[in-house]
């Protein structure tokens, strides 16, 4: 069984501080996606990285895979309170159904 | 653009009760998957369907059946619900391509098991 483990699980914070989230796992994963969920509503999708060691950026995040393919990070500069919410990081496996395997979730609070 | 549509919104059922959950997936999207989101815990693969065929199938009963019509729109069953079935359930759509499996979820429907 694949799994996702991501921490912290819970995260609060002042306004403008800089934070990371981890997302590991003993499985390789073909692609891994990030996710930001509002109480209520479904995972919105933020970004997708494939290839190992790649890194993206999405205005103030920046998102990394590992080398191996098996842990991804977020890091977020000068957090707003408009960060806020739950994120969740989501693995695709190399084989097998086309599914998402996903974290337990961090839960953000950006405090003003 | 239309993202995934998913009725109903909210749902009250009683034990041992029967629900159909709906899903319309984004236009062009031709595969659709459906996930159990428990509170407190991120979501779990329940099916996916693609072109109409199962493709994928998660640790849950047989309670649990799903379908996928010829317009891609799908639905999710659940018999004899019990009190754990209450959750948030998800569907996501996606069209596939070069294995990223980028899913974009719908709304969610919230049901709830008395």
């Amino acid at each position: 069984t694949q799994l996702l483990e991501q921490s912290p699980q819970f995260l609060s914070i002042q306004e403008g501080e800089n934070l990371t989230v981890y997302c590991n796992s003993s499985s390789v994963f073909s692609s891994l996606q990030w996710y930001r969920q509002e109480p209520g509503e479904g995972p919105v999708l933020l970004v997708t990285v494939v290839t190992g060691g790649e890194v993206k950026k999405l205005k103030r995040l920046t998102f990394q895979f590992g080398d191996a393919r098996k842990d991804s990070s977020l890091h977020i500069t000068a957090a707003q309170p408009g960060d806020t919410g739950l994120y969740l990081c989501a693995g695709a496996p190399v084989q097998g159904a086309q599914k998402l395997v996903f974290g337990q979730g961090t839960r953000l609070t950006i405090n003003p | 653009d239309a993202g995934v549509t998913q009725s109903p919104t909210h749902l009250i059922k009683t034990r041992g009760q029967q629900v159909t959950l709906r899903c319309s997936p984004i236009s062009g999207h031709k595969s659709v998957s459906w996930y159990q989101q428990v509170l407190g815990q991120g979501p779990q693969f329940i099916f996916q369907y693609y072109e109409k065929e199962e493709r994928g199938r998660g640790n849950f009963p047989d309670r649990f059946s799903a379908r996928q019509f010829p317009n891609y729109s799908s639905e999710l069953n659940v018999n004899a619900l019990l009190l754990g079935d209450s959750a948030l359930y998800l569907c996501a759509s996606s069209f596939p391509a070069g294995g990223s499996y980028e899913q974009y979820f719908g709304p969610g429907t919230r049901l709830t098991v008395t």
